[in-house]
């Protein structure tokens, strides 16, 4: 079945770091994908999708590519700050099934000290 | 505008107890999903809902969970004969349609003691 598999944490960074957490999935046919983050204490937030290959999500200065030769969603950023520690959660959601539901990675925490 | 509200925040049950969550979706969102999240994990989906009826019920673990949404709103998860493996963050997002960004609310933190 459809899968999700996201780097392990915990991500511990320092301010104004690079930041990569890795994505890859398994599916049939041609999912949507999204990250989600979870800030402590609050629910689930969407932070960025794409809906098909090639397309590059953006937001809060996060990008992700959506990569179907590698089937991977790689979240990025240029510049941590200590307000993106959160945990992270990449989902997939296939659109070719009526009702979708998500499909989400474990999670990987982040950490970013000043 | 609101956004998806879930009562209550917390929940402690003894075993073998029965427990209704509630989730009350965004105005005007036809599609509403259940999700179960435990300790270090990420969501598992439970069961959707088109409007009034339940489309897909496939990820409900077994006969003791059940969900209604009668009137195409509010919605509740009734867990019967609680167990200690039910304990987890029940989580509730709603869509505009099926096929839409997925809007999550905070959470029912449910513990079976």
């Amino acid at each position: 079945g459809d899968s999700v598999t996201q780097m392990e944490g915990p991500v511990t960074l320092s301010e104004e770091a690079f930041l990569t957490i890795n994505c890859t999935y398994t599916a049939t046919g041609y999912p949507s994908l999204f990250w989600y983050v979870q800030y402590p204490g609050e629910g689930l937030q969407l932070l960025l999708k794409a809906t098909k290959a090639d397309d590059k999500g953006s937001n809060k200065g996060f990008e992700a590519t959506y990569r179907k030769e590698t089937t991977s969603f790689h979240l990025e950023k240029g510049s941590v700050q200590v307000s993106d520690s959160a945990v992270y959660f990449c989902a997939l959601s296939a659109l070719n099934q009526a009702g979708t539901a998500l499909i989400f990675g474990k999670g990987t925490t982040l950490s970013v000290s000043s | 505008g609101a956004g998806v509200s879930q009562t209550p925040s917390n929940k402690v049950t003894e075993k073998g107890k029965y427990v209704e969550l509630r989730c009350d979706p965004i105005s005007g969102h036809t599609a509403l999903y259940w999700y179960r999240q435990s300790l270090g994990q990420g969501p598992e989906f439970l069961i959707y809902f088109q409007g009034t009826g339940a489309a897909d019920d496939s990820g409900l673990p077994n006969d003791r969970f059940f969900a209604v949404r009668p009137e195409g709103s509010v919605s509740t998860l009734k867990i019967q004969r609680t167990e200690r493996g039910d304990s987890a963050v029940y989580l509730c997002a709603s869509s505009p349609t099926s096929r839409e960004t997925q809007y999550f609310g905070p959470g029912t933190r449910l513990l079976v003691l």
